[in-house]
């Protein structure tokens, strides 16, 4: 069962436009979401997050939005730079009444490419 | 502040074989868990520990088992290696309030392959 889907394996953007990655989960009592960028043979690296009492949330060129309703999220990068290029996942974690901390449940992917 | 660091960073192993890998989580943070990175499965909730304790444990079979010490290192140990367990092993570690939300930061993984 996957509880977290990112639906496009892969996305190529050029430099200069915005990259929109998407994320759809299905277990409503997810309430706090994450983006990871990762390299080949590297450890996941934190990008941002956000809770689910928001609806956005920023961090320079990094835009996370959260439609709740939808159970759907997006990472915006604005301007896109060909070092951005890696995969992107997207993860959740169900943190309310304490019984998952710590474990995140990832979606598979999406793999980004910036061309100059 | 030094990040989380995994040893061994490369691993081949014969099936049968047990291996133990080892984790030092970032200076502070009481929380570590590991995941399974596979071509197949992507990444996978493998368990979690908190102050020493198995808080969370995910569908991986008894052989996949870990633990943590007082200082917050933790190692997990596969036996009876299959081939089905050559995969990026990796480790996070959150400083994880009260209300448990906090980003996990990652190492940089155990490729353990098993010929």
């Amino acid at each position: 069962d996957q509880q977290v889907k990112q639906n496009s394996p892969s996305l190529s953007v050029q430099e200069g436009r915005i990259s929109i990655l998407n994320c759809d989960y299905t277990n409503s009592m997810f309430d706090y979401f994450l983006w990871y960028k990762k390299y080949p043979a590297e450890g996941p690296t934190f990008l941002i997050s956000i809770s689910s009492i928001k609806d956005k949330n920023e961090d320079g060129r990094f835009t996370v939005f959260l439609n709740k309703s939808a159970k759907h999220l997006s990472l915006h990068i604005v301007p896109s730079q060909p070092g951005d290029s890696a995969v992107y996942f997207c993860a959740a974690s169900r943190n309310a009444g304490g019984t998952s901390y710590g474990k995140l449940t990832f979606g598979q992917g999406t793999i980004l490419t910036v061309h100059p | 502040k030094a990040g989380v660091t995994q040893t061994p960073r490369y691993l081949i192993k014969t099936r049968g074989q047990q291996v133990t890998l080892s984790c030092s989580p970032i200076s502070g943070h009481r929380s570590v868990s590991w995941y399974q990175q596979t071509p197949g499965q992507g990444l996978q909730f493998l368990f979690e520990y908190f102050s020493e304790t198995q808080r969370n444990k995910g569908n991986f079979p008894g052989r996949f088992s870990g633990r943590q010490f007082s200082n917050s290192r933790s190692e997990m140990n596969v036996s009876t290696l299959e081939l089905g367990d050559s995969a990026l092993y990796l480790c996070a570690s959150s400083l994880l309030s009260n209300r448990g939300n906090a980003e996990a930061f990652f190492g940089q993984g155990t490729r353990l392959t098993v010929v």
